[in-house]
């Protein structure tokens, strides 16, 4: 069964510009995470989607983040314009069942804005 | 002081060591406590999930809740170096609310 599907799985971009990640979910998991883990800490949740119902985006920065799940399956997170605070792995996951306590996470973008 | 405290290491020790690894926390309204493991350059990979308080063991692994003390554990024993890696625990109130991770403690197990 394949796993968490994310790409790209590097991006280097320069600051005020835009980027987008894709996160394709394992299939039949109805519940989609995105997270952003900066460098030597834990993952933090940005938005968690129910089908395409965002149900959780309190700690999304929505001056300039955005996401979407069209359809309930795939999903993509946008930043527009990028700041060097930016930088970090953005980590996507995904679990059959509502509940964070049995969700798979995919390899992780990891973004550098310079 | 940060909801979940987790000592970052580096820990190394030798093969065939018992590894504890801990974190304290200061919300007394986690009730679900999880160890994740993560290799370099990888997504966290769930190794334990325990409900309240008590222990539970897996193979190698063993969690411990202590919600009196508001401090979890994993004890790995045996230690091989494929469990090289950086362990990063995480709870939550409930289901549907979201993981506080700790910092993560990155360990080596030395052949």
């Amino acid at each position: 069964e394949a796993g968490v599907v994310q790409s790209p799985r590097y991006k280097i971009i320069e600051k005020k510009q835009p980027v987008a990640f894709w996160c394709n979910p394992i299939s039949g998991h109805n519940t989609l995470y995105w997270y952003r883990q900066n460098l030597g800490q834990g993952p933090e949740l940005l938005i968690r989607y129910e089908n395409e119902e965002a149900v959780d985006d309190s700690q999304l920065p929505k001056d300039r983040f955005s996401a979407e799940r069209l359809k309930g399956v795939d999903s993509t997170l946008k930043i527009q314009p990028a700041e060097l605070g930016d930088s970090a792995v953005y980590l996507c996951a995904s679990s059959l069942v509502q509940g964070n306590t049995e969700a798979f996470f995919g390899q992780g973008t990891r973004l550098t804005v310079v | 002081q940060k909801e979940v405290e987790q000592d970052p290491g580096p820990l190394s020790v030798p093969e065939g060591a018992i590894v504890s690894l801990n974190c304290t926390y200061s919300n007394s309204a986690f009730q679900y406590f999880m160890w994740y493991r993560q290799y370099s350059r990888k997504g966290p990979e769930l190794l334990m999930y325990t409900y309240s308080s008590g222990n539970k063991e897996d193979g190698r692994f063993t969690a411990q809740v202590d919600k009196s003390s508001k401090y979890i554990s994993l004890f790995i024993r045996d230690s091989q170096p494929s469990d090289s890696a950086t362990y990063l625990c995480a709870m939550s109130a409930s289901r549907n609310t979201p993981l506080v991770f700790g910092k993560g403690t990155r360990l080596s197990v030395i052949a």
